[in-house]
């Protein structure tokens, strides 16, 4: 499983845009990158996945560049309740039954 | 939309008393996972399991610890003699497939206090 790094927090106010970076030198072809996000005494709930360009759904976009050695999560006018940890995790369709390794996440603080 | 449910939100045990910790996947998904998370630290993989048999397991899931499928909608997570090091949030998971693509539901949790 790739290996990822990402800042350990970042702050913001409400109605800014947050882009998160997450780095993984070390993506293999058939990894495919997945965010989660997590308030606290809450599980883990995924917000967006991709493979290559760029995705976008109701919540986020996720921006990945041609050689897909990092990877950019943007949340479009961040509220109050976008307050959490955001996790980036890579694996592919050969991981070992789909565990999950989460590391230590970008803590999102949003204030007024 | 389909959730992953857990229960009890909160456990409360006495030092090596046995805990089953409960949990019913999201209905047409066949995979299933307990991951745990102590306070303040990472979320940690314990153990994934299809098709009645455990798939994979981590090093923290030693022989204290079971999982059983009992019925066709319940998953649970067994501690045989918790300790207090076992105090941590429980996560269940469930996803349509076992592969690292495919996005993983998890419950809210399940709170374990050994006293």
């Amino acid at each position: 499983l790739a290996k990822t790094t990402q800042p350990i927090s970042m702050d913001s106010y409400e109605g800014q845009e947050v882009n998160i970076t997450c780095s993984h030198n070390n993506i293999a072809t058939n990894d495919y990158i997945t965010w989660y996000q997590q308030f606290p005494s809450q599980g883990p709930r995924f917000i967006i996945q991709g493979y290559k360009t760029k995705v976008t759904n109701e919540v986020a976009s996720l921006f990945i560049p041609a050689d897909r050695k990092s990877s950019t999560l943007s949340l479009p006018r961040v509220s109050l309740s976008d307050t959490a940890v955001y996790y980036c995790l890579v694996g592919g369709t050969t991981d070992s039954w789909g565990k999950l390794q989460f590391g230590a996440g970008t803590q999102v603080v949003v204030t007024p | 939309e389909p959730e992953v449910t857990q229960t009890p939100s909160h456990q409360v045990t006495q030092m090596g008393q046995e805990v089953i910790l409960r949990c019913v996947p999201i209905s047409n998904h066949l995979y299933f996972y307990w991951y745990r998370q102590i306070l303040g630290q990472k979320v940690e993989f314990l153990v994934s399991f299809y098709n009645n048999e455990i798939s994979e397991k981590s090093e923290i899931f030693d022989d204290q610890f079971s999982v059983e499928r009992p019925d066709g909608s319940n998953f649970t997570l067994k501690i045989r003699s918790t300790k207090l090091e076992d105090s941590a949030m429980y996560f269940c998971a469930s996803s349509g497939q076992g592969r690292g693509n495919q996005p993983q539901h998890f419950g809210d949790g399940t709170r374990l206090s050994i006293l």
